[in-house]
């Protein structure tokens, strides 16, 4: 596609419910990223793939945080049994390269957890 | 750990004026990659400049420039003719080369507000 596609664009969860986040990078974008956005605050690193293999999960902040890419394109995030805390805007990004080259983000979808 | 520091929240600067973004990082190591990012309300995240560490020359594109001081670890950013459309928020980014780390570190961003 032209550039990176997230959906839903905004989910409103009550708290304990499972949600799963989508993310379609640019076509035959090697690396994927997923990045938490807190309100007023900078994103931070959550997770990376290398085509299929999840090869960095160091920023899922607990094992609620669950991220998939199957076939080395679209990507899940699932989070379960959902917190306030967790309320955000989630962003995915990908590109062609790693995380040195440029990465194109999507517009995030935003997560309110009641 | 690596960290970015804003210490500007917002600024707001008249069109055509030119404006100067401040960000200081930190990190024992040598070889790394600076980034600005602008994120406008509609919060997809946009690369506007880049600098690798180990140059010196300066990066430019078109009315944006950083001044990249090494030592100091600081990495400003400029932007000339500013125009309604540079409204926005602007996260400095850091991320090592040769591994180490998979994602970038941001700062936590300065509100750019350009009035007509």
């Amino acid at each position: 596609g032209a550039g990176v596609s997230q959906s839903p664009r905004y989910k409103v969860a009550k708290r304990g419910q499972d949600v799963a986040l989508r993310c379609d990078p640019i076509s035959g974008h090697v690396s994927l990223f997923w990045y938490q956005q807190a309100l007023g605050q900078g994103p931070e690193f959550l997770t990376y793939f290398q085509n299929e293999a999840q090869l960095d999960k160091s920023g899922l902040p607990s094992d609620r945080f669950f991220a998939e890419r199957p076939e080395g394109s679209v990507s899940t995030l699932k989070i379960q049994r959902t917190q306030q805390e967790d309320s955000a805007v989630y962003l995915c990004a990908s590109s062609a390269g790693g995380a040195i080259t440029e990465a194109f983000f999507g517009q995030g979808t935003r997560l309110t957890v009641v | 750990a690596q960290t970015v520091t804003q210490s500007q929240p917002e600024m707001s600067v008249q069109e055509a004026e030119t404006v100067t973004l401040s960000c200081t990082y930190d990190t024992s190591e040598s070889n790394y990659y600076l980034f600005w990012y602008k994120q406008p309300p509609s919060r997809q995240m946009i690369l506007v400049i880049r600098q690798e560490a180990y140059k010196q020359q300066n990066a430019t594109e078109n009315r944006f420039s950083v001044n990249f001081q090494k030592a100091a670890k600081s990495f400003s950013l400029k932007i000339s003719d500013s125009q309604l459309g540079d409204t926005a928020m602007y996260f400095c980014a850091f991320i090592l080369s040769g591994g180490g780390a998979d994602g970038l570190t941001f700062g936590k961003g300065t509100h750019l507000i350009i009035q007509p």
